[in-house]
Protein backbone atom coordinates (compact mmCIF):
# COMPACT_ATOMS: atom_id res chain seq x y z
CA UNK A 1 0.00 0.00 0.00
CA UNK A 2 1.53 3.56 -1.30
CA UNK A 3 2.22 5.96 1.65
CA UNK A 4 1.94 10.03 1.82
CA UNK A 5 3.85 11.34 -1.49
CA UNK A 6 4.94 14.80 -1.44
CA UNK A 7 6.71 16.22 -4.10
CA UNK A 8 9.20 17.62 -4.35
CA UNK A 9 11.00 16.52 -1.52
CA UNK A 10 14.01 19.60 -1.52
CA UNK A 11 13.81 23.00 -3.13
CA UNK A 12 15.37 26.41 -2.65
CA UNK A 13 13.70 29.50 -4.03
CA UNK A 14 14.70 33.59 -3.56
CA UNK A 15 12.83 35.56 -1.44
CA UNK A 16 10.17 37.14 -3.04
CA UNK A 17 9.04 34.05 -5.03
CA UNK A 18 5.89 31.61 -4.37
CA UNK A 19 5.91 27.63 -4.02
CA UNK A 20 3.56 24.97 -4.97
CA UNK A 21 4.38 22.04 -2.72
CA UNK A 22 2.08 18.79 -4.04
CA UNK A 23 0.69 15.67 -1.65
CA UNK A 24 -1.36 12.85 -3.37
CA UNK A 25 -2.25 11.27 0.32
CA UNK A 26 -3.03 7.04 0.57
CA UNK A 27 -5.55 5.68 -1.51
CA UNK A 28 -9.42 6.17 -0.22
CA UNK A 29 -7.94 8.85 2.67
CA UNK A 30 -10.33 12.15 1.95
CA UNK A 31 -8.65 14.30 5.07
CA UNK A 32 -5.30 16.08 4.09
CA UNK A 33 -3.62 18.11 6.91
CA UNK A 34 -0.25 20.16 6.00
CA UNK A 35 2.20 20.90 8.80
CA UNK A 36 5.27 23.19 9.03
CA UNK A 37 8.16 21.73 11.40
CA UNK A 38 11.08 24.04 11.94
CA UNK A 39 13.98 23.62 14.40
CA UNK A 40 12.30 26.51 16.82
CA UNK A 41 8.42 26.42 16.84
CA UNK A 42 8.34 22.38 16.01
CA UNK A 43 5.61 21.17 14.11
CA UNK A 44 2.61 23.51 13.69
CA UNK A 45 -0.49 23.29 11.90
CA UNK A 46 -1.06 24.76 8.72
CA UNK A 47 -4.60 23.79 7.53
CA UNK A 48 -6.74 21.11 6.99
CA UNK A 49 -8.74 19.80 3.95
CA UNK A 50 -12.14 17.15 4.03
CA UNK A 51 -13.74 16.97 0.48
CA UNK A 52 -12.13 19.78 -1.13
CA UNK A 53 -13.14 22.11 1.61
CA UNK A 54 -11.14 23.62 4.40
CA UNK A 55 -12.12 22.44 7.57
CA UNK A 56 -9.66 24.05 10.00
CA UNK A 57 -6.68 26.84 9.34
CA UNK A 58 -4.03 27.90 11.92
CA UNK A 59 -2.51 31.00 12.34
CA UNK A 60 -0.18 31.39 9.36
CA UNK A 61 -1.09 34.58 7.63
CA UNK A 62 -2.81 34.68 4.08
CA UNK A 63 0.42 34.17 1.67
CA UNK A 64 -0.15 30.61 2.94
CA UNK A 65 -2.98 28.74 0.88
CA UNK A 66 -3.89 25.27 -0.14
CA UNK A 67 -6.53 23.80 -1.98
CA UNK A 68 -7.85 20.06 -2.24
CA UNK A 69 -8.50 18.16 -5.77
CA UNK A 70 -11.74 15.80 -6.04
CA UNK A 71 -9.04 12.64 -6.11
CA UNK A 72 -7.87 14.46 -2.36
CA UNK A 73 -4.87 15.55 -3.84
CA UNK A 74 -4.04 18.56 -2.10
CA UNK A 75 -1.61 21.26 -3.01
CA UNK A 76 -0.20 23.99 -0.52
CA UNK A 77 1.06 27.37 -1.76
CA UNK A 78 3.20 30.35 -0.32
CA UNK A 79 3.26 33.56 -2.05
CA UNK A 80 5.99 36.35 -1.29
CA UNK A 81 8.28 34.08 0.35
CA UNK A 82 10.72 35.40 3.01
CA UNK A 83 13.44 33.82 4.71
CA UNK A 84 11.56 32.24 7.70
CA UNK A 85 9.77 30.14 5.49
CA UNK A 86 12.08 28.13 5.34
CA UNK A 87 11.27 25.16 6.92
CA UNK A 88 10.08 21.15 6.30
CA UNK A 89 6.45 21.63 5.11
CA UNK A 90 4.91 18.05 5.66
CA UNK A 91 1.43 16.30 4.61
CA UNK A 92 -0.54 14.16 6.31
CA UNK A 93 -4.05 12.07 5.42
CA UNK A 94 -6.52 10.70 7.14
CA UNK A 95 -9.49 8.16 6.58
CA UNK A 96 -11.47 10.16 9.18
CA UNK A 97 -14.15 12.18 8.59
CA UNK A 98 -15.23 14.60 11.38
CA UNK A 99 -15.46 13.05 15.27
CA UNK A 100 -15.16 9.44 13.77
CA UNK A 101 -13.71 7.48 16.58
CA UNK A 102 -10.18 5.41 16.50
CA UNK A 103 -10.10 6.86 13.20
CA UNK A 104 -8.08 10.23 13.55
CA UNK A 105 -4.56 8.49 12.71
CA UNK A 106 -2.65 10.68 10.53
CA UNK A 107 -0.07 9.28 8.29
CA UNK A 108 2.41 11.49 7.69
CA UNK A 109 4.76 11.86 4.29
CA UNK A 110 8.61 12.29 4.28
CA UNK A 111 7.78 16.02 3.87
CA UNK A 112 9.09 18.84 1.08
CA UNK A 113 12.06 20.59 2.68
CA UNK A 114 11.89 24.43 1.43
CA UNK A 115 15.02 26.43 1.77
CA UNK A 116 14.48 30.07 0.41
CA UNK A 117 17.77 32.42 0.19
CA UNK B 1 -5.54 27.83 23.67
CA UNK B 2 -4.19 23.82 23.63
CA UNK B 3 -0.70 23.70 25.15
CA UNK B 4 1.69 20.39 24.84
CA UNK B 5 4.76 20.15 26.57
CA UNK B 6 7.39 17.84 26.18
CA UNK B 7 10.65 16.76 28.86
CA UNK B 8 13.54 16.15 28.91
CA UNK B 9 14.23 17.89 25.31
CA UNK B 10 17.03 15.45 25.15
CA UNK B 11 17.42 12.00 26.60
CA UNK B 12 20.67 10.09 26.45
CA UNK B 13 20.32 6.29 27.92
CA UNK B 14 22.91 3.50 27.62
CA UNK B 15 21.40 0.28 25.52
CA UNK B 16 19.08 -1.21 28.32
CA UNK B 17 18.74 1.58 30.59
CA UNK B 18 14.98 2.40 31.17
CA UNK B 19 13.04 5.47 31.26
CA UNK B 20 10.42 7.72 30.56
CA UNK B 21 9.44 10.48 28.33
CA UNK B 22 6.77 12.91 29.82
CA UNK B 23 4.06 15.17 28.06
CA UNK B 24 1.60 17.27 29.66
CA UNK B 25 -1.01 19.13 28.04
CA UNK B 26 -3.64 21.78 28.84
CA UNK B 27 -6.81 21.52 26.54
CA UNK B 28 -10.63 21.69 26.24
CA UNK B 29 -12.34 18.79 24.77
CA UNK B 30 -9.50 15.85 24.84
CA UNK B 31 -10.02 13.78 22.14
CA UNK B 32 -7.07 11.86 21.68
CA UNK B 33 -3.50 12.12 22.48
CA UNK B 34 -0.98 10.72 19.99
CA UNK B 35 2.55 9.86 20.35
CA UNK B 36 4.72 9.84 16.56
CA UNK B 37 8.51 8.84 16.24
CA UNK B 38 10.39 10.98 13.95
CA UNK B 39 13.93 10.09 12.48
CA UNK B 40 16.17 12.96 10.99
CA UNK B 41 14.63 13.61 7.31
CA UNK B 42 11.57 11.36 7.14
CA UNK B 43 8.18 12.35 8.64
CA UNK B 44 7.12 11.18 11.84
CA UNK B 45 5.97 7.97 12.23
CA UNK B 46 2.51 7.08 14.15
CA UNK B 47 2.73 5.13 17.55
CA UNK B 48 -0.02 4.89 19.92
CA UNK B 49 -3.66 7.03 20.22
CA UNK B 50 -4.77 7.13 23.74
CA UNK B 51 -8.57 8.42 24.28
CA UNK B 52 -9.23 8.29 27.77
CA UNK B 53 -7.31 8.21 31.72
CA UNK B 54 -6.35 5.75 32.26
CA UNK B 55 -5.60 4.02 28.81
CA UNK B 56 -2.27 2.01 28.08
CA UNK B 57 -0.73 0.75 24.63
CA UNK B 58 2.00 -1.58 23.80
CA UNK B 59 3.93 -1.97 21.51
CA UNK B 60 7.71 -3.56 21.53
CA UNK B 61 9.60 -2.20 23.97
CA UNK B 62 7.54 1.58 24.06
CA UNK B 63 4.49 1.67 26.48
CA UNK B 64 1.92 4.89 26.39
CA UNK B 65 0.28 6.12 29.49
CA UNK B 66 -2.63 8.48 29.52
CA UNK B 67 -3.62 10.43 33.06
CA UNK B 68 -6.22 13.96 32.45
CA UNK B 69 -3.15 15.88 33.17
CA UNK B 70 -0.22 14.08 30.63
CA UNK B 71 0.67 10.93 29.15
CA UNK B 72 4.26 9.30 29.45
CA UNK B 73 6.12 6.93 26.81
CA UNK B 74 7.84 4.19 29.12
CA UNK B 75 11.09 2.50 27.23
CA UNK B 76 12.09 -0.45 28.36
CA UNK B 77 15.36 -1.72 27.76
CA UNK B 78 15.95 0.35 24.91
CA UNK B 79 18.06 -0.73 22.00
CA UNK B 80 20.16 1.91 19.90
CA UNK B 81 17.52 1.61 16.98
CA UNK B 82 14.80 3.11 19.18
CA UNK B 83 17.00 6.62 18.97
CA UNK B 84 14.85 9.26 17.37
CA UNK B 85 12.75 12.39 18.28
CA UNK B 86 9.58 11.50 19.97
CA UNK B 87 6.46 13.52 19.73
CA UNK B 88 3.38 13.78 21.57
CA UNK B 89 0.08 15.21 19.92
CA UNK B 90 -3.51 16.40 21.17
CA UNK B 91 -6.58 16.31 19.20
CA UNK B 92 -9.29 18.85 20.12
CA UNK B 93 -12.74 19.74 18.43
CA UNK B 94 -13.60 18.95 14.87
CA UNK B 95 -11.83 17.82 12.58
CA UNK B 96 -7.74 16.30 12.27
CA UNK B 97 -6.11 19.73 13.99
CA UNK B 98 -3.49 18.25 15.70
CA UNK B 99 -1.32 20.95 18.53
CA UNK B 100 2.44 18.88 18.84
CA UNK B 101 4.70 19.26 21.47
CA UNK B 102 8.04 19.96 20.32
CA UNK B 103 9.47 16.47 21.05
CA UNK B 104 12.10 14.83 23.29
CA UNK B 105 15.46 13.84 21.36
CA UNK B 106 16.26 10.15 22.40
CA UNK B 107 19.81 8.80 21.89
CA UNK B 108 20.63 5.08 23.31
CA UNK B 109 24.02 4.19 23.32
CA UNK B 110 26.34 0.76 23.34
Amino acid sequence: KAGVTQTPRYLIKTRGQQVTLSCSPISGHRSVSWYQQTPGQGLQFLFEYFSETQRNKGNFPGRFSGRQFSNSRSEMNVSTLELGDSALYLCASSLAGQGASGANVLTFGAGSRLTVL
Amino acid sequence: EDQVTQSPEALRLQEGESSSLNCSYTVSGLRGLFWYRQDPGKGPEFLFTLYSAGEEKEKERLKATLTKKESFLHITAPKPEDSATYLCAVITGGGNKLTFGTGTQLKVEL
